[in-house]
């Protein structure tokens, strides 16, 4: 079964530094998501791109971060100077672009995370 | 008002019980809704999508009242590998982000 990647599983850095957070979607999807998860918090809306571009954003997604789909199979979040509320899990999703048979949007599915632990 | 409101529980329940998990949503112009299933530090997976008509699928119950804002999901015959945090999920219209709830833990007991 296809699945959305990601690498690394956990990435320790020191404030200030910029990170780099890694995804590889499912081949055929067209539209990718960030989340974050703050431990013990809800799952939090961060971006999400279509056709090369950011097609809708929230508020935490401020300029540092920044996404990018450098080739054809990699999606990339970067996050340029980080700080310590930073640190939570990041989760990859990516989702067909059409709508389903029931006229709802496909699912999401989403990669394993990467653990981002700010010091 | 929270966008998604969750009882966050602990449910702890012995097996073969069931239990019911409700959900509440602010945004009336909502248009897709989900439940979604989340083991410890794992990431959401998909158990169900929600429709107006309510949904059935093998043990799991889906119901959606549009007019109430409130969408439950009802769990039968509990297995212990049903112990987990179950996150109800809303999409706006014309939107692609998915809002979460801060999820309900179930614990089902032997």
């Amino acid at each position: 079964e296809p699945e959305v990647t990601q690498t690394p599983s956990h990435q320790v850095t020191q404030m200030g530094q910029e990170v780099i957070l890694r995804c590889v979607p499912i081949s055929n999807h067209l539209y990718f998501y960030w989340y974050r998860q703050i431990l013990g918090q809800k799952v939090e809306f961060l971006v999400s791109f279509y056709n090369n571009e950011i097609s809708e954003k929230s508020e935490i997604f401020d300029d540092q971060f920044s996404v990018e789909r450098p080739d054809g199979s990699n999606f990339t979040l970067k996050i340029r100077s980080t700080k310590l509320e930073d640190s939570a899990m990041y989760f990859c999703a990516s989702s067909e672009a059409q709508r389903n048979l029931a006229g709802g949007y496909n699912e999401q599915f989403f990669g394993p995370g990467t653990r981002l632990t700010v010091l | 008002r929270k966008e998604v409101e969750q009882d966050p529980g602990p449910f702890n329940v012995p097996e073969g019980a069931t239990v019911a998990f409700n959900c509440t949503y602010s945004n009336s112009a909502s248009q897709s809704f989900f439940w979604y299933r989340q083991d410890c530090r794992k990431e959401p997976k998909l158990l169900m999508s929600v429709y107006s008509s309510g949904n059935e699928d093998g043990r799991f119950t889906a119901q959606l009242n549009r007019a109430s804002q409130y969408i439950s999901l009802l769990i039968r015959d509990s297995k212990l590998s049903d112990s987990a945090t179950y996150l109800c999920v809303v999409k706006g219209t014309g939107r692609r982000a998915l809002t979460f709830g801060s999820g309900t833990r179930l614990q089902v007991q032997p």
